[in-house]
C-alpha cells in the first residue's frame, strides 16, 4: 500500500534562509510525487511533480524538491524564503501501477517564515 | 474554464439527514478523487473514479457513495450524517498525458460540512 510521511508539523524559518520540508514515501513500485501548498481557506494548489528523469525538479514559485530514490524522499527546498511562502504544504504519492485518481496524501507541514 | 466546481461552500446537517455534495469539471478529466480534510491528518481519500461507470473505494470510503454517470460529474453522497463526518470535502481531477504531462491533481474551492 501506498503511504506518506511528513515527519514535522511545523517548519519555522526566517525570511531570506533556506528551507526544507521533508517527505519519506512507500509504495511497492516506482513511485510519483507531489508537493502542493494550500493558503488559508483555500482549495490546494500544485507545485511541483516527480514522474521520471531528472532527479531535482524546479516549479512554482521558486521551489524544487529532490526525489532520492534510496531514501525513499522527496524533499522540498527554497534557496530564500519569503514571509509569503508561509502555508501548508502536502506531499502525495501515487504508486505507478495504481489508479491514477489513488493519489495519498501526507499529514501536511506547516510552514512559516518570520520576517 | 472553469476548472472544478464545488457546491455547496458551507453546509449545515443534522445527524441522521443525507445530502450529495456537487463536484464538476470542465477540462475531459477522466480521473476524479473525492478527499476529506481534518486538522493534523491532512487529506484522506474517500472515493475515486477512473471513468464514467467506473468507482472504487478509498481509504475512508464508509457512509460515503459516489457514483459517475459522466465525465464531468462525480456527486458524493452522505446516507446519514454522522458527527465524525463534519469536515472539509474536496474533490480532485487529472489525466494523464504523453511522457511527463499531466498526473497533477487540480482541485476545488471546497465545501466545509458541519454534522450537529
Amino acid at each position: 500500500a501506498q503511504s506518506v510521511a511528513q515527519p514535522e508539523d511545523q517548519v519555522n524559518v526566517a525570511e531570506g534562509n533556506p528551507l526544507t520540508v521533508k517527505c519519506t514515501y512507500s509504495v511497492s513500485g516506482n513511485p510519483y510525487l507531489f508537493w502542493y501548498v494550500q493558503y488559508p481557506n483555500r482549495g490546494l494548489q500544485f507545485l511541483l511533480k516527480y514522474i521520471t528523469g531528472d532527479n531535482l525538479v524546479k516549479g512554482s514559485y521558486g521551489f524544487e524538491a529532490e526525489f532520492n530514490k534510496s531514501q525513499t524522499s522527496f524533499h522540498l527546498k527554497k534557496p530564500s524564503a519569503l514571509v509569503s511562502d508561509s502555508a501548508l504544504y502536502f506531499c502525495a504519492v501515487r504508486d505507478l501501477y495504481s489508479s491514477a485518481s489513488k493519489i495519498i496524501f501526507g499529514s501536511g507541514t506547516r510552514l512559516s517564515i518570520r520576517p | 474554464n472553469a476548472g472544478v466546481t464545488q457546491t455547496p461552500k458551507f453546509q449545515v446537517l443534522k445527524t441522521g439527514q443525507s445530502m450529495t455534495l456537487q463536484c464538476a469539471q470542465d477540462m475531459n478529466h477522466e480521473y476524479m478523487s473525492w478527499y476529506r480534510q481534518d486538522p493534523g491528518m491532512g487529506l484522506r481519500l474517500i472515493h475515486y473514479s477512473v471513468g464514467a461507470g467506473i468507482t472504487d473505494q478509498g481509504e475512508v470510503p464508509n457512509g460515503y457513495n459516489v457514483s459517475r454517470s459522466t465525465t464531468e460529474d462525480f456527486p458524493l453522497r452522505l446516507l446519514s450524517a454522522a458527527p465524525s463526518q463534519t469536515s472539509v470535502y474536496f474533490c480532485a481531477s487529472s489525466y494523464e498525458g504523453a511522457g511527463q504531462g499531466g498526473y497533477e491533481q487540480y482541485f476545488g474551492p471546497g465545501t466545509r460540512l458541519t454534522v450537529t
